[in-house]
């Protein structure tokens, strides 16, 4: 099955503790992704990867840092966390290139819901 | 700064009837306008894309509706079902990037 998958699911942690939010796609997608979601601000993107190797920052970059490695891997790592990171955090992929002129969908994972004390 | 966004954050709709579910965007330069549903616990999940040079786009039970001239995205839902309770969400893309950026979200519950 086609998906892209997360973990943990959930996490509860304290300030200062590193983290890491694991991110897998196994549909050789290029392009990943990572958003959080907040109440009545939608999804907003963290950072993003065109493809191995190439990472680049989002909307809201700060506090986070990522690596792409590996095509089907994208974690997110939380060095310091902080209580604004309380969050909802989405991993993404996205086919890049193909036919000119037609939307490629984007697929999104599960959800890891943090809290972070 | 230019965002996409939702004109209501909640609606309620009697099962059966259709829902409309609105949108405002204000980045003309945007090539791609995308209807999201995301049920609760789980990830954003696609239901429609429009092209920009277009004004209308229909699937199963979904119509989407483009309006370039006032900026004004709509998702109609026809004969709405107790699985079509979800937050809603515009997105727009441009064909040069990847980036996705999303509204804040409708959130439709169906009565019974």
């Amino acid at each position: 099955e086609a998906q892209v998958t997360q973990n943990p699911r959930y996490l509860i942690t304290v300030t200062g503790k590193k983290l890491t939010v694991t991110c897998s796609q196994n549909m050789n997608h290029e392009y990943m992704s990572w958003y959080r979601q907040d109440p009545g601000l939608g999804l907003r993107q963290i950072y993003y990867s065109m493809n191995v190797e190439v990472t680049d920052k989002g909307d809201v970059p700060e506090g986070y840092k990522v690596s792409r490695k590996e095509k089907r891997n994208f974690p997110l790592i939380l060095e310091s966390p902080s209580p604004n990171q309380t969050s909802l955090y989405f991993c993404a992929s996205r086919r890049a290139g193909g036919i000119p002129f037609q939307y490629n969908e984007q697929f999104f994972g599960p959800g890891t819901r943090l809290t972070v004390l | 700064g230019e965002s996409v966004g939702l004109h209501l954050p909640t609606l309620s709709v009697q099962e059966g009837d259709n829902s409309i579910i609105n949108c405002a965007y204000s980045n003309s330069a945007s090539d791609y306008f995308i209807w999201y549903k995301q049920e609760s616990g789980k990830g954003p999940q696609f239901i429609i894309d429009i092209r920009s040079n277009m004004d209308k786009r229909q699937g199963q039970r979904v119509t989407v509706l483009l309006n370039k001239t006032v900026k004004h995205l709509s998702l109609q839902i026809a004969a709405t079902q107790p699985g079509d309770s979800a937050v809603y969400f515009c997105a727009e893309n441009k064909s040069n990037d990847y980036k996705l950026s999303f509204g804040a979200g409708t959130t439709v519950t169906v009565r019974a």
